[in-house]
This record gives C-alpha cells, structure tokens and sequence, in this order.
C-alpha cells in the first residue's frame, strides 16, 4: 500500500509569489491535515480537510489556503509569499475522523522563499 | 488542550531499553495519549497512543500513570535506528486522525553504540 506522497520535495520561489502544494492521502483515506514545520514554531496545525470540507483550521493567515477533492487528494496554496514561510510542509492523513484513529504523514514538501 | 511537558533530550545505548516520560497534569477523562516520532528530515511516525490503560504494539509499550497524569514511552531494545525526536501529544476529543495535533518540542532521543 503506497504511503502518502507530498509534490514537490523541494520548491523555490521568490517572495510575492504563490505557490500550490499537492498531497495524496493513502488509498481510503478520507481526512487529510497540513502541518508547516519551521526550526523556531516546531510543527504547527494549518488545516484539516475531510469529504471536500475543511474541518478545522489553525492560527495562520488568510494567505493559506487549501482544499480537497472528491478522491480526497489535497492541495494547499500560500499566497504573497513571504521569507517566513520557508519551512517543512507535511500532509497526513488517516481513515476517518474517529478520534482513537493515528495518523500518516508524508515526507514534506520544502519550501525555500527567497 | 491539555499541555505536555517532556525533556528535552535523553542518551541510551543501543540495545538498552530507552524510556521516555510525558507529564500530562491538566489531561481531560476523555483525551488519549499519543506519541509520534520524527526521524530527521522525515515526517512524523505514528507509534502508539493509549487511553487509561497500558498498551503493547511491536514498536513500544505506553503505560500510563493511575492518575493518568503522566506516562512513559518504552522502546524496548532501542537500535541506531531509533534516534529521533519523540512527540508525547494529549489528543484533543474532538477531530480524529491528525486535525488538530499540537505537537511541543518533544524529546531528542540518542542512541549510542
């Protein structure tokens, strides 16, 4: 069973660009989440989808977004970037949304603003 | 959320049980314990997660204090391999799977030859 798998691995872009990050949750899996993970804030929650709906949201701005499609693949976007957005994207995902549930992360997509 | 308190890092030799401690003071009656794992460079693992009582997989062992106030994660028989920091995370009641985690700085785990 492939694992989740997060494109690109590396990205570079200049800062007021946007960027488009794609997750392909493992084969079921309906609830997908993204975390940013940067050396001074550790891994913080962005967004959680589950059946195209974005479930829950964490504390970032308006420039990120994401969404869901019905075969539960995902894509998030930041727009305007900025240099502080450089950091470690990661996509998990798992089964449903039942609390008792672990969950699968992918690699990470590293993003590099420059 | 419930906070989570770990060291913020711990030496074993390999092939040395290695245990890792959580303390969870203000955990709600209904929030599980969870522990991932993130080798460096790679997204976090899942390996374990209990309720109130202790539990086994082929990872590890999670037990649980009575109070459930704190906990200790047991790697067994630690390998190089094991090196890695090591998220004790209280999961909220609500979402599932990984909405909403809130991951601390975790506990740098060194295996030593």
């Amino acid at each position: 069973k492939a694992g989740v798998t997060q494109t690109p691995r590396y990205l570079i872009k200049t800062r007021g660009q946007q960027v488009t990050l794609s997750c392909s949750p493992i084969s079921g899996h309906r609830s997908v989440s993204w975390y940013q993970q940067t050396p001074g804030q550790g891994l913080q929650f962005l967004f959680e989808y589950f059946s195209e709906t974005q479930r829950n949201k964490g504390n970032f701005p308006g420039r990120f977004s994401g969404r869901q499609f019905s075969n539960s693949r995902s894509e998030m976007n930041v727009s305007t970037l900025e240099l502080g957005d450089s950091a470690l994207y990661l996509c998990a995902s798992s089964p449903h949304r039942e609390v008792n549930t672990e969950a699968f992360f992918g690699q990470g997509t590293r993003l590099t603003v420059v | 959320d419930a906070k989570t308190t770990q060291p913020t890092s711990m030496d074993c030799a390999e092939g040395r049980a290695a245990n890792l401690p959580c303390n969870h003071s203000t955990i709600s009656g209904n929030e599980y314990v969870y522990w991932y794992r993130q080798i460096h460079s790679q997204g976090p693992q899942y390996i374990i997660h209990g309720l109130k009582n202790n539990e086994t997989n082929e990872m590890a062992s999670l037990i649980i204090t009575e109070d459930r106030k704190s906990s200790t994660l047991i790697l067994p028989h630690a390998t190089l391999r094991d090196t890695a920091v090591y998220y004790c995370i209280v999961r909220p009641p609500s979402g599932g799977g990984a909405d909403g985690l809130t991951f601390g700085k975790g506990t740098h785990l060194i295996i030593q030859p």
